[in-house]
C-alpha cells in the first residue's frame, strides 16, 4: 500500500530565504506526482504535476523535481515571500485512472 | 481557476439523516472525484467516476454512494449520516486524457452531524 509523508510537519522561515519541501513514498510505481498548496479554510491549488517520466517541473519560483528509485520528490521555494505562507501538500498518483495518495502536509510559514 | 462549484458550502445535519453533496463543474473534464479531508489523516478519496454512470470506490467508500448521470455532475449521499462523517469534502476534477491527470479541486462543503 502506497504511503506519502511530508516532513518537516511546519516550517517557519524568514522572508527572502530559499527553502525546500520534503515528499517520501514508499512504493516507486507512480504514475505521477502533484504539488498542491492550501490556504486556511479553501481548496487545494495546483502548483506542479510530475510525469512519472519526467525528473522535474518548474513554475515560477517553483521547482519540484521526481526521485523515483529513492522515492523522493521535493519542492524548491526561491526567495520566499510572505504570500507563500500555506500548508503544501504532495500527492501520488499510482495509476491511470488519477487517483492520489495524500501526504499530511508541511504548513509553512514565510515572516516579513 | 477550474470552473468546479459544491453545493452546499456548509451544512449541519442530525446523525441518521441522509445528506447530499453537489459537485458541478463547466470544463466538461471526464473524471471527478471525491475526497475527505480530517486532522491527522489528510485527505482520503471515497469515490470517482470516470464518466457518465461510471464510477469505482476509493480509500474510504463505507457509508457513502455516489452518482453521476450528466458529466458535470458528481453527487456524494450519505445514506444515514453519523458524527464519524463530519468532515470537510472536497470535489476534484481531471481531464484524463493523453498524459494529463492534473487534478483541480473545488472549494470543499464543510458538514457537522451532530
Amino acid at each position: 500500500k502506497q504511503e506519502v509523508t511530508q516532513i518537516p510537519a511546519a516550517l517557519s522561515v524568514p522572508e527572502g530565504e530559499n527553502l525546500v519541501l520534503n515528499c517520501s513514498f514508499t512504493d516507486s510505481a507512480i504514475y505521477n506526482l502533484q504539488w498542491f498548496r492550501q490556504d486556511p479554510g479553501k481548496g487545494l491549488t495546483s502548483l506542479l504535476l510530475i510525469q512519472s517520466s519526467q525528473r522535474e517541473q518548474t513554475s515560477g519560483r517553483l521547482n519540484a523535481s521526481l526521485d523515483k528509485s529513492s522515492g523522493r520528490s521535493t519542492l524548491y521555494i526561491a526567495a520566499s515571500q510572505p504570500g507563500d505562507s500555506a500548508t503544501y501538500l504532495c500527492a501520488v498518483g499510482s495509476s491511470n485512472t488519477g487517483k492520489l495518495i495524500f501526504g499530511q502536509g508541511t504548513t509553512l510559514q514565510v515572516k516579513p | 481557476d477550474a470552473g468546479i462549484t459544491q453545493s452546499p458550502r456548509h451544512k449541519v445535519t442530525e446523525t441518521g439523516t441522509p445528506v447530499t453533496l453537489r459537485c458541478h463543474q463547466t470544463e466538461n473534464h471526464r473524471y471527478m472525484y471525491w475526497y475527505r479531508q480530517d486532522p491527522g489523516h489528510g485527505l482520503r478519496l471515497i469515490h470517482y467516476s470516470y464518466g457518465v454512470k461510471d464510477t469505482d470506490k476509493g480509500e474510504v467508500s463505507d457509508g457513502y454512494s455516489v452518482s453521476r448521470s450528466k458529466t458535470e455532475d458528481f453527487l456524494l449521499t450519505l445514506e444515514s449520516a453519523t458524527s464519524s462523517q463530519t468532515s470537510v469534502y472536497f470535489c476534484a476534477i481531471s481531464p484524463g486524457t493523453g498524459d494529463s491527470y492534473e487534478q483541480y479541486f473545488g472549494p470543499g462543503t464543510r458538514l457537522t452531524v451532530t
